[in-house]
């Protein structure tokens, strides 16, 4: 595609509900990486996938964070049992590899606002 | 933590003035880039610059790096209103993670 999308675009629930944000990354790019950002603040890394290797996994704030990459192109990251404080934009990006430094642009997809009542 | 921080958290400028954000960071890296985000088109990276290089230019944008300092700073010419937006550095050190700081928010006067 022309870039990386993401949907929903907004997500409204109630807390204690599960959510599943989606990401489609650019095709070809190995690399994926979810951010959670705050009103007014900055990104906050959440977890990176890179071809297929094990996903780095450490900016996960809890347990009730998981992710999942298929073939190795299509993402879902998951928020169980939802809490008030979940409530922010997501944004994923893909970039081109790892192996070279030059190749890390990260291109942005236009996030999902996910809000817990 | 490796976050950076820009500095200063608010600008306001003249249309047609220079502006000028910061950024400090804490370990070393590979690389340091820079990404404008604005609600018309997200977030877009602007520029990149490698931990052996020391000035880099791209249109009206110039970056600076001082390794030993741990820092940065984004220099934008001849702003203009469409320049009106938040500026985030994200630091990379492995390969794996970048560290984004909490952004420069940039108002350009017509």
């Amino acid at each position: 595609g022309a870039g990386v999308s993401q949907s929903p675009s907004n997500k409204v629930t109630e807390k204690g509900k599960d959510v599943e944000l989606r990401c489609d990354p650019i095709s070809g790019h190995t690399a994926l990486y979810w951010y959670r950002q705050s009103l007014g603040q900055g990104l906050e890394f959440l977890i990176y996938f890179q071809g297929n290797s094990a996903p780095d996994k450490s900016g996960l704030p809890s347990d009730r964070f998981s992710a999942e990459r298929t073939g190795g192109s299509v993402s879902t990251l998951t928020i169980q049992r939802t809490q008030q404080e979940d409530s922010a934009v997501y944004l994923c990006a893909s970039s081109p590899g790892q192996f070279d430094t030059s190749y890390n642009e990260q291109f942005f997809g236009p996030g999902t606002r996910l809000t817990v009542l | 933590s490796q976050q950076g921080e820009e500095d200063p958290q608010a600008l306001s400028i003249q249309e047609g003035e220079n502006a000028t954000m910061n950024c400090s960071y804490k370990t070393s890296i590979n690389n340091l880039q820079w990404y404008r985000q604005n609600s018309g088109r997200g977030l877009v990276h602007l520029i990149l610059i490698r931990s052996n290089e020391r000035e880099k230019h791209s249109g009206r944008l110039r970056v600076t790096l001082d390794t030993s300092k741990k820092s940065s700073s984004l220099l934008i010419t001849a702003s203009r209103a469409a320049d009106t937006a938040s500026y985030f550095c994200a630091t990379e050190a492995n390969g794996n993670q970048f560290y984004f700081g909490t952004g420069t928010s940039l108002t350009v006067i017509p």
